[in-house]
C-alpha cells in the first residue's frame, strides 16, 4: 500500500528562521513526489515535484529514496509562507501499472509569525 | 485562461437526500480527478478519468458514490443517499494528460449533510 506521512500536523517559526516540513511515504515502485500548498482562501496549488529540481519561492526538496523522505526546506521563512502544505506521491508500480492518483499526507499548517 | 471550476460552492442538503456536484476541467486537459478533503481524514482519492478509458474508481468509498464524465469534459460525482460522514469539501483537479503533469485544482465544493 501506498503511504504518505507528514508527522507534525502544526508547524511555528519565526520570519527568518529556516524552515523544514518533513515527509516520509511508502510506495511498491518509482515514486513521484510533489508539494502542493493552500494559502488561506485560495486553492490548492502545486509548489514543486522532485523531478524538476527547482526551487520555488525559495523552498527545495530533495527525494532521498533510502530514507523515503522528501522533506520540503527553505533557509529564511517568510510571513507569506504561511499556509498548508501537502505532500504528495505518484508514480509507477512494481507490477508496471502507473499510478496517475495523488496520494496525500495529512498536511503541515505552517505559521510564520512576525 | 479560465481555471477548474466547480459548482455549487457549498450545498447543504438533509441526510438521505441525492446530490450532484459538477466540475469543468481546464479546456484541453484529458485527465479529471476527483479528491474529498475532510477534517481528520486529509485529501483522499475517489475517482479518476482519462480520455475515453475506464475511469479508475478504486478510490470511491461505497457504493452511493458514482461519476461520469460526458464528452470528455465535464464531470458530475453524484452522492446517493447522503449521510453526515459524507460531509467535507470535494475537489476537483485536472491535468493536460495523465503522468506526472500538474495536477490543477478547483475552489472545491462544500458538502453538508444535516
Amino acid at each position: 500500500a501506498q503511504r504518505v506521512t507528514q508527522p507534525e500536523k502544526l508547524l511555528s517559526v519565526f520570519k527568518g528562521a529556516p524552515v523544514e516540513l518533513k515527509c516520509n511515504y511508502s510506495y511498491s515502485g518509482s515514486p513521484e513526489l510533489f508539494w502542493y500548498v493552500q494559502y488561506s482562501r485560495q486553492r490548492l496549488q502545486l509548489l514543486l515535484r522532485h523531478i524538476s529540481r527547482e526551487s520555488i519561492k525559495g523552498f527545495t526538496a530533495d527525494l532521498n529514496k533510502g530514507e523515503t523522505s522528501f522533506h520540503l526546506k527553505k533557509p529564511f521563512a517568510q510571513e507569506e509562507d504561511s499556509a498548508m502544505y501537502y505532500c504528495a506521491l505518484s508514480g509507477t508500480l512494481n507490477s508496471g501499472g502507473s499510478n496517475y492518483k495523488l496520494t496525500f499526507g495529512k498536511g503541515t499548517l505552517l505559521t510564520v509569525n512576525p | 485562461g479560465a481555471g477548474v471550476s466547480q459548482s455549487p460552492s457549498n450545498k447543504v442538503t438533509e441526510k438521505g437526500k441525492d446530490v450532484e456536484l459538477r466540475c469543468d476541467p481546464i479546456s484541453g486537459h484529458t485527465a479529471l480527478y476527483w479528491y474529498r478533503q475532510s477534517l481528520g481524514q486529509g485529501l483522499e482519492f475517489l475517482i479518476y478519468f482519462q480520455g475515453n478509458s475506464a475511469p479508475d474508481k478504486s478510490g470511491l468509498p461505497s457504493d452511493r458514490f458514482s461519476a461520469e464524465r460526458t464528452g470528455g469534459s465535464v464531470s458530475t460525482l453524484t452522492i446517493q443517499r447522503t449521510q453526515q460522514e459524507d460531509s467535507a469539501v470535494y475537489l476537483c483537479a485536472s491535468s493536460f494528460t495523465a503522468g506526472a503533469y500538474e495536477q490543477y485544482f478547483g475552489p472545491g465544493t462544500r458538502l453538508t449533510v444535516t
